[in-house]
């Protein structure tokens, strides 16, 4: 099985500054045949279900604002929050989905400071 | 607009059976790959299992394998989750959640959940 492990478990961050959240994959998601990173970003709410941020590691889902953005390749992922708003308080998760079974990481909290 | 509907859930006491079902709208049903996923009470996001877009492919998770089954009525729509001997360890708010055309995508909508207790 693919582990993914976020970092960290949780940030606070002031209003309009940076929040960076890392995932890592205990094996490479990376297809070499299409060369495409496995590799999604969900945002969660309290008392929402997750919503879909950004796939294929670094396309943003459609009408996500465009402060959301995704890097990475390989084993080594990040999801940066360019200005953080006050909405953007969740928890935010990787999940890869090169193979079965479909795992996400742990989840990072985001908070105001 | 894309909707998921799921219903089923409430409280049922160790070893009893459960079935969980997720209505899908405004989409081709039939052409789409659909997962369910669990979230325990206060804690992360628990991959359950997912079945291919025609029914044919469906893996689980080990922590569910030989205890549940998904399934799917793509003339009526529907998704199902069969879940017997039921731990107390089961006990999550279950989601579900369209993927793509393929098992390995991403899942763009997902339902509001239905909350399953497993307790004595």
């Amino acid at each position: 099985d693919i582990v993914m492990t976020q970092s960290p478990d949780s940030l606070a961050v002031s209003l309009g500054e940076r929040a960076t959240i890392n995932c890592k994959s205990s094996q490479s998601v990376l297809y070499n045949s299409n060369n495409k990173n496995y590799l999604a970003w969900y945002q969660q709410k309290p008392g929402q279900p997750p919503k879909l941020l950004i796939y294929w590691a670094s396309t943003r889902e459609s009408g996500v604002p465009d402060r959301f953005s995704g890097i990475g390749s390989g084993t080594d992922f990040t999801l940066t929050i360019s200005s953080l708003q006050a909405e953007d308080v969740a928890v935010y998760y990787c999940q890869q989905y090169y193979n079965s079974p479909l795992t996400f990481g742990g989840g990072t909290k985001v908070e105001i400071k | 607009q894309v909707q998921l509907v799921e219903s089923g859930g409430g409280v049922v006491q160790p070893g009893r059976s459960l079935r969980l079902s997720c209505a899908a709208s405004g989409f081709t049903f039939s052409s789409y790959a659909i997962q369910w996923v669990r979230q325990a009470p206060g804690k992360g996001l628990e991959w359950v299992a997912v079945i291919s877009y025609d029914g044919a492919n469906k893996y689980y998770a080990d922590s569910v394998k030989g205890r549940f089954t998904i399934s799917r009525d793509n003339f009526k729509n529907t998704l199902s989750l069969q879940m017997n001997s039921l731990r107390a360890e089961d006990t999550a708010v279950y989601y579900c959640a369209r993927g793509g055309s393929g098992i390995y995508s991403w899942f763009d909508s997902w339902g509001q959940g239905t909350l399953v207790t497993v307790s004595s």
